[in-house]
C-alpha cells in the first residue's frame, strides 16, 4: 500500500546550524505534500507545504524542496532555533482523494 | 485557517467504558477526519465523517468500536467504545481547508487503565 518513509528519527543539531529531513513516498499519484510541526503535547501545525508542480519552496527560514522523478522530498530549516525543537512529520497526499499519509516523524533537538 | 476545539482535552477511562470526543468547527466544512496518534507514533486516519451520511472508516478501524456522528457542518463527535488499555492515544479532529490543506483540532489525550 501507499507508504511514506521518513528520515532521521532523531536529529540533534548546534543553535545556527541547519537541519534537513527527508522522505519518500510510494504513489506516484501523490500530488501535494505537507510538513507538520508538533511540540510536546500540541497539535500538529502546518509549516510548510508543496505542490507536485513546483520544485522548491522557501517560507523565510524553512524551505521544502520535492523530486518527483526520485519521489523525495525534504524540509530544511536554517539558522536553527531552540524553539525549533520539535517532532516534525512529513505527509504525502493522493489526488483526488482526501486522504493523507504520514511520515514515521523526525525528533529535532537544537542544543543552544 | 478554521478554528477547530475539542472536547475534552484530556480523560482518565476504565477499561471496558466508553468516551465521546466532540469537535466543533468555527466555519462549516464538508468533511471532517478523525485521526489516532498512538504514544510517541505518527498520524493515523480513522475516518472520514460527511454531514448527512455514515461515516467512511479506514483498514483496521470499524463502526461498532469508533462509532462517529455528524448531525451538521460545523460538529462531529468520535466515541472510542469498550476501551482497553491500546487505546490510550491522542484523538484529534480535522479539517481540510480548500480541499488540501489540513488543520488539527486540540485533541483529546485518553488515557485508559
Amino acid at each position: 500500500g501507499e507508504n511514506v518513509e521518513q528520515h532521521p528519527s532523531t536529529l540533534s543539531v548546534q543553535e545556527g546550524d541547519s537541519a534537513v529531513i527527508k522522505c519518500t513516498y510510494s504513489d506516484s499519484a501523490s500530488n501535494y505534500f505537507p510538513w507538520y510541526k508538533q511540540e510536546l503535547g500540541k497539535r500538529p501545525q502546518l509549516i510548510i507545504d508543496i505542490r507536485s508542480n513546483v520544485g522548491e519552496k522557501k517560507d523565510q527560514r524553512i524551505a521544502v524542496t520535492l523530486n518527483k522523478t526520485a519521489k523525495h522530498f525534504s524540509l530544511h530549516i536554517t539558522e536553527t532555533q531552540p524553539e525549533d525543537s520539535a517532532v516534525y512529520f512529513c505527509a504525502a497526499k493522493q489526488v483526488g482523494t482526501y486522504k493523507y499519509i504520514f511520515g514515521t516523524g523526525t525528533r529535532l533537538k537544537v542544543l543552544a | 485557517s478554521a478554528v477547530i476545539s475539542q472536547k475534552p482535552s484530556r480523560d482518565i477511562c476504565q477499561r471496558g467504558t466508553s468516551l465521546t470526543i466532540q469537535c466543533q468547527v468555527d466555519s462549516q466544512v464538508t468533511m471532517m477526519f478523525w485521526y489516532r496518534q498512538q504514544p510517541g507514533q505518527s498520524l493515523t486516519l480513522i475516518a472520514t465523517a460527511n454531514q448527512g451520511s455514515e461515516a467512511t472508516y479506514e483498514s483496521g478501524f470499524v463502526i461498532d468500536k469508533f462509532p462517529i456522528s455528524r448531525p451538521n457542518l460545523t460538529f462531529s463527535t468520535l466515541t472510542v467504545s469498550n476501551m482497553s488499555p491500546e487505546d490510550s492515544s491522542i484523538y484529534l479532529c480535522s479539517v481540510a481547508e480548500g480541499g488540501e490543506k489540513l488543520f488539527f483540532g486540540s485533541g483529546t489525550q485518553l488515557s485508559v487503565l
